[in-house]
This record gives C-alpha cells, sequence and structure tokens, in this order.
C-alpha cells in the first residue's frame, strides 16, 4: 500500500523568507497530490493540489512541486507571513482509493 | 456557506457508554469520511462511504460503527467506548476526485 512520509517534522522560518515543505511517496502510481494546512483547534484546509500530469502547479503565494521520478512533492509558501504558522499535511491517492496522509510538518513563522 | 459540521465538539465520557459522534455536510457531497489524529501518528481513516448506504473500513475501523442513511450524514458510532479511543476525529467530504472539505473536530476523551 501507499506510505506518505516527511522529511522534517518541523520548519521555521523568517517572515518574509519562503518556505519549503517537502513529501515522499512511496507507490508509483499515486496520481493525485493535495497539501493540507492544520491550524490549532481546527479542520485541515485544502490548499492546493495537483494531478500527476502535471510538475508544477501555482496558487496565490503558494506552488506545488511534483517530482515523479524520485517520487517527491514539495510545497513552496512565498514571502511566509505569521498567518502561515500551522502544521502542513500532504495527501496522496491513487484513483478512487483513500486519501493517505504524511504525518505533517509544524512551520514556526519568526518576526 | 459550504461546511462540514461535527457535533459535539468536545465530550469526557466514560468507558462502555455508548456515543455518536454527527457529522452532515451541505455541499451535496457524494464522499464521506471519518478520521482520527493522534500525536505522532498523524491522521488515519477509520470508515469512508463513496454514497448512500455504501460504507468501508478504512486503516483503523476496530471499535467503531458508521452508516450513512442520507447523502448529508455520516454519524460515528462508538458502542462500547475505551480509553484507547481518546482522540481528535475529523470528518471529511467530497465530490469524487476532488479534495476532501473537513470539519473542525470532535475531541473525545474517554475515562
Amino acid at each position: 500500500g501507499e506510505s506518505v512520509g516527511l522529511h522534517l517534522p518541523t520548519l521555521s522560518v523568517q517572515e518574509g523568507d519562503n518556505s519549503i515543505i517537502n513529501c515522499a511517496y512511496s507507490n508509483s502510481a499515486s496520481d493525485y497530490f493535495i497539501w493540507y494546512k492544520q491550524e490549532s483547534g481546527k479542520g485541515p484546509q485544502f490548499i492546493i493540489d495537483i494531478r500527476s500530469n502535471m510538475d508544477k502547479r501555482q496558487g496565490q503565494r503558494v506552488t506545488v512541486l511534483l517530482n515523479k521520478t524520485v517520487k517527491h512533492l514539495s510545497l513552496q509558501i512565498a514571502a511566509t507571513q505569521p498567518g502561515d504558522s500551522a502544521v502542513y499535511f500532504c495527501a496522496v491517492t491513487v484513483g478512487n482509493t483513500p486519501l493517505v496522509f504524511g504525518k505533517g510538518t509544524r512551520l514556526s513563522v519568526i518576526a | 456557506e459550504a461546511q462540514v459540521t461535527q457535533n459535539p465538539r468536545y465530550l469526557i465520557t466514560v468507558t462502555g457508554k455508548k456515543l455518536t459522534v454527527t457529522c452532515s455536510q451541505n455541499m451535496n457531497h457524494e464522499y464521506m469520511s471519518w478520521y482520527r489524529q493522534d500525536p505522532g501518528l498523524g491522521l488515519r481513516q477509520i470508515y469512508y462511504s463513496m454514497n448512500v448506504e455504501v460504507t468501508d473500513k478504512g486503516d483503523v475501523p476496530e471499535g467503531y460503527k458508521v452508516s450513512r442513511k442520507e447523502k448529508r450524514n455520516f454519524p460515528l458510532i462508538l458502542e462500547s467506548p475505551s480509553p484507547n479511543q481518546t482522540s481528535l476525529y475529523f470528518c471529511a467530504s467530497s465530490s469524487q476526485g476532488q479534495p476532501q472539505h473537513f470539519g473542525d473536530g470532535t475531541r473525545l476523551s474517554i475515562l
């Protein structure tokens, strides 16, 4: 089955700097990838997604990069702000099978 | 406003006393799911439902029941709760192939 891992459980960045959060997955057939943000006391909130037919997708201040060769996914946050402090999860799936979540990276923004 | 609503948000109860956590979504989503979130273990799926009257076990279904009699509701039932079911629970819903929307969570403490 699929397993999803993260490279760093915590990440601290200076306000205004760019943040990069990484995720690795195991199943080369995975075709849909999602990043979620979870703030304290709230449920995970959708940030951005990407399908396996793309390598890069951009949103507002966020970019997701997918490297299928090494089964690696990253979330880049530009000009990180205090409001970006949260736990970030990647989630991966194949077809209609249930999402498999990584354990999360806690991003702390230093003012 | 599109949302997933869970009730109660907090509950402290005792071992063996049956409880139900309700989940309702107003987005006409086919897919609904329950997760538990524990420190160091991330989000783990308990049960999911692809549509009305269709439910399936996730990764950690033991000790839980669900039902999907109506499209909008997906209650989680603990027939005989035990302390190892103390956790933070999330309900989520989505359309097929789309990112899941999460509720704000239910924190259960079973003494």
